[in-house]
């Protein structure tokens, strides 16, 4: 199974942007990558998903390498609101057809007003 | 609209016992996902199901774990014979099928076992 190596902490002033790296090196050609965050006593909601380009949604765009060995989760306006744990996740397909998530132990971001 | 729900949101338990933690999914969903959190990491798979068959159960740590989803909605994880490490957030997920790409969580159950 793809792991994902992610800073442990990150600091970001608000209104600007969040650049939040993530390096999933072992990934298959099969497998997406998924960010997800987790605020304080929540479960993890989640944020935008890809697999070879890159992608953008109302909250945040996923930048991927094109040999697909790491990527970035850009939060372009960060608010206060945004403090949380960031998961990078790949998505990995079980011996018995289940998708599976394949957490690592996400980024700390912190937005500082 | 409603999410997933979990219950109880805090549970305490003496070593030894056993605990019953329930999931209601959204409705409709078609799979059900259990993860284990430990404090200060990220979610674990535990277990699958794709409506009432549990398709994935590698991630149960020990016999002592069971889930189940009889009529294909709510699921309930049930821990036996509970240890100090079964202490963790207990999520559970759904998605609205198979190969859908967002998994919806749940608040979680805290499980403190003394």
């Amino acid at each position: 199974d793809a792991k994902t190596t992610q800073p442990t902490s990150m600091d970001c002033a608000e209104g600007r942007a969040a650049n939040l790296p993530c390096n999933h090196s072992t990934i298959s050609g099969n497998e997406y990558v998924y960010w997800y965050r987790q605020i304080h006593s929540q479960g993890p909601q989640y944020i935008i998903h890809g697999l070879k380009n890159n992608e953008t949604n109302e909250m945040a765009s996923l930048i991927i390498t094109e040999d697909r060995k790491s990527s970035t989760l850009i939060l372009p306006h960060a608010t206060l609101r945004d403090t949380a744990v960031y998961y990078c996740i790949v998505r990995s397909r079980g011996t018995s057809g289940t998708y599976k998530y394949i957490f690592g132990t996400g980024t700390r971001l912190k937005v500082l007003a | 609209g409603a999410g997933v729900s979990q219950s109880p949101r805090y549970k305490v338990a003496k070593r030894g016992q056993d605990v019953a933690l329930r999931c209601d999914p959204i409705s409709g969903h078609v799979s059900l996902f259990w993860y284990q959190q430990a404090l200060g990491q990220g979610p674990e798979f535990l277990t699958y199901f794709q409506n009432e068959a549990q398709l994935d159960k590698s991630g149960l740590p020990s016999d002592r774990f069971f889930a189940e989803r009889p009529e294909g909605s709510v699921s309930t994880l049930k821990i036996q014979r509970t240890q100090q490490e079964d202490s963790a957030v207990y999520l559970c997920a759904s998605s609205l099928s198979v190969t859908d790409n967002e998994q919806f969580f749940g608040p979680g159950t805290r499980l403190t076992v003394l």
